[in-house]
Order: C-alpha cells, then sequence, then structure tokens
C-alpha cells in the first residue's frame, strides 16, 4: 500500500516566478515508480513526468524539473518561469510491483497571474 | 484515435437509474484502468483489466458497479441502481503493456452527477 501527500493545497504565483510543489510518500515497496500528472480545467490528466525508485538523478526537462530524495521521501516538482498556461492541478502519484494500480495525491491547485 | 476517449462526457441520470460508461483506450495497449475522481479529491483506482481479463476489482465500491472489456479493446463501466454519492468523474487509462512503471495515460473522463 502507498501514501502521497501534497502539503500543499493551493499556491498562488505571478507570471515568470518559479514555483515549487512538494510531495512526500510513503511505500512498503522496494522498488516502485513516482509520477506528476498535470489536470487543466478540461479534465484530462496529462503525463509530465516519472522517476524509478532505483534512479535518484533529477533532471530538467524544458521548464520543469524534480528533486527526488528517498532519504526524506520526497519527490519535489518545480515549474521555472511559470505562465499562465501552468494554470492547473498537480498531482503526484505513486505506482508500486503492481500492474499499474496509481495511488495519487489530493493535488495542488496552481494559479499563475499575469 | 491518437488517446483515450470516453463517452459521454457529461451524464446527468435520476436516482436509480442505470449507466453506462465507455472507454476507447489508444489503440494496441494491452492494459485498461478505472478511475473514480470525486470533486476536490485525487482519482481512486477501480479497476483493471489485461487484455480482456479483469485482473483486479478491488476498488469497486459496492456490487452495483460492473465493468467489461469483452474483445480486450473497448471497456464499459456499468453502475446500477445509481445514488447521489456516486456523483464523481470516471477516468478511463491505458498503458502499452502490463508491465509495472510503463506510463499510463489518461481520457478526459465521463462526469457523472446523480440528481
Amino acid at each position: 500500500a502507498q501514501k502521497v501527500t501534497q502539503a500543499q493545497t493551493e499556491i498562488s504565483v505571478v507570471e515568470k516566478e518559479d514555483v515549487t510543489l512538494d510531495c512526500v510518500y510513503e511505500t512498503r515497496d522496494t522498488t516502485y515508480y513516482l509520477f506528476w500528472y498535470k489536470q487543466p480545467p478540461s479534465g484530462e490528466l496529462v503525463f509530465l513526468i516519472r522517476r524509478n525508485s532505483f534512479d535518484e538523478q533529477n533532471e530538467i526537462s524544458g521548464r520543469y524539473s524534480w528533486n527526488f530524495q528517498k532519504s526524506t521521501s520526497s519527490f519535489n516538482f518545480t515549474i521555472t518561469a511559470s505562465q499562465v498556461v501552468d494554470s492547473a492541478v498537480y498531482f503526484c502519484v505513486a505506482g508500486g510491483t503492481s500492474y499499474g494500480k496509481l495511488t495519487f495525491g489530493q493535488g495542488t491547485i496552481l494559479t499563475v497571474h499575469p | 484515435g491518437a488517446g483515450v476517449s470516453q463517452s459521454p462526457r457529461y451524464k446527468v441520470a435520476k436516482r436509480g437509474q442505470d449507466v453506462a460508461l465507455r472507454c476507447d483506450p489508444i489503440s494496441g495497449h494491452v492494459s485498461l484502468f478505472w478511475y473514480q475522481q470525486a470533486l476536490g479529491q485525487g482519482p481512486e483506482f477501480l479497476t483493471y483489466f489485461q487484455n480482456e481479463a479483469q485482473l483486479d476489482k478491488s476498488g469497486l465500491p459496492s456490487d452495483r458497479f460492473f465493468a467489461e472489456r469483452p474483445e480486450g479493446s473497448v471497456s464499459t463501466l456499468k453502475i446500477q441502481r445509481t445514488q447521489q454519492e456516486d456523483s464523481a468523474v470516471y477516468l478511463c487509462a491505458s498503458s502499452q503493456r502490463g508491465r509495472v512503471g510503463n506510463t499510463i495515460y489518461f481520457g478526459e473522463g465521463s462526469w457523472l452527477t446523480v440528481v
């Protein structure tokens, strides 16, 4: 069983600011997967990034970057130079050794003001 | 199609009515999932298919919920005798193979309101 906690319910920033979304996870699996999904007002969940538990290398992809720290069970996500189109609900998600049964956090509502 | 397609997008049902929600996964995707998302919450797992086999239905909230995928492609989620607490967005998702860690792609959801 897994648990994902996103402590920030809502974040509001002004365009071009950097914003970091926090995520803490709990799992008993030795191998697991972490994801970030974005849900704009249309409702579709959009895949952003995936990280495997055995690879702690942090990366940057365009304006997105993430910080995976197994020691603190955290998987934080940063958007650099935020834009109004980034406004959405962001979900941190964990998947374990099962086929793809995912556990979602409660979501963080990000609003980027012009 | 290019993505996961769900229909209807919006459904209003009277309490006690039966509803059927359809999902067309991405072509060739072996795995198919249904999730339920209540207002203001994250999605919660309902059931999983690998091809036509329903391998996990542990998340179905009651025996009023039934899902099928008879030919291993299109899936239908059926809710019998709907109740107000069934009001939610029902999300279908698919992935290429039944392997751990495969990226799962979601549809736009079917928004169900029970009145």
